[in-house]
């Protein structure tokens, strides 16, 4: 079964510390994706990045860096240096895909809720 | 390009009555969707589309009916609303093939509805 756990309800940092949003998957696939959304209080969803199952190289976007181990089925996500505007949910998904290149659903972890103090 | 948009963005509702929430898209996506997000929950699937004229089952489909009778347009009904039906309701659409575009699915704004 299709399952995405994201252990930690909510963190709570000051700023300027780093901070490590973990989530791990399940899936019986050897071909998927792997996301990670923003929900500011604001509430509408802000795609982050997408990774897909045969790239394991990490990613960095300015303060923002992912890591994806397959060997432990995880894809934790990283802000450096956190800021106020960063205090937001934070979910991570994941989507199957077919053999013929359609995908599937997304299945959402339950968020992880970061609040970033001055 | 206005992408997903939502009708309404609010909602209140008494117990029993119906309403239909519509979802549009102008990117000419195949996959349509229809997710409710509650408090310390992820977005759940109620239901999707695969194509104009098709719907499905998604995780949590009781209570609610869907249909895809143009290509652009996805509606959501609740035939009878419950409390538990508060939420929020998020449409999203995407390519069938998610090679043609990174960002996998596109997610409108949001539905909150009430239900008292």
């Amino acid at each position: 079964a299709q399952k995405v756990t994201q252990a930690q309800t909510e963190i709570s940092v000051v700023e300027k510390e780093d901070v490590t949003l973990d989530c791990v998957y399940e899936t019986r696939d050897t071909t998927y994706y792997l996301f990670w959304y923003k929900q500011p209080p604001s509430g509408e969803l802000v795609f982050l990045i997408r990774r897909n199952s045969f790239d394991e190289q990490n990613e960095i976007s300015g303060r923002y860096s992912w890591n994806f181990q397959k060997s432990t089925s995880s894809f934790n996500f990283t802000i450096t240096a956190s800021q106020v505007v960063d205090s937001a949910v934070y979910f991570c998904a994941l989507s199957e895909v077919d053999y013929g290149g359609s995908q599937g659903n997304l299945i959402f972890g339950k968020g992880t809720k970061l609040s970033v103090k001055p | 390009n206005a992408g997903v948009t939502q009708t309404p963005k609010f909602r209140v509702l008494k117990t029993g009555q119906s309403m239909t929430l519509l979802c549009a898209q102008d990117m000419n996506h195949e996959y349509m969707y229809w997710y409710r997000q509650d408090p310390g929950m992820g977005l759940r699937l109620i239901h999707y589309s695969v194509g104009e004229g098709t719907t499905a089952k998604g995780e949590v489909p009781d209570g609610y009916n869907v249909s895809r009778l143009k290509k652009q347009n996805f509606l959501l009904g609740l035939e009878s609303a419950a409390p538990s039906q508060t939420s929020v309701y998020f449409c999203a659409s995407s390519y069938t093939t998610i090679q043609l575009d990174p960002l996998g699915q596109y997610f409108g704004p949001g539905t909150r509805l009430t239900v008292t």
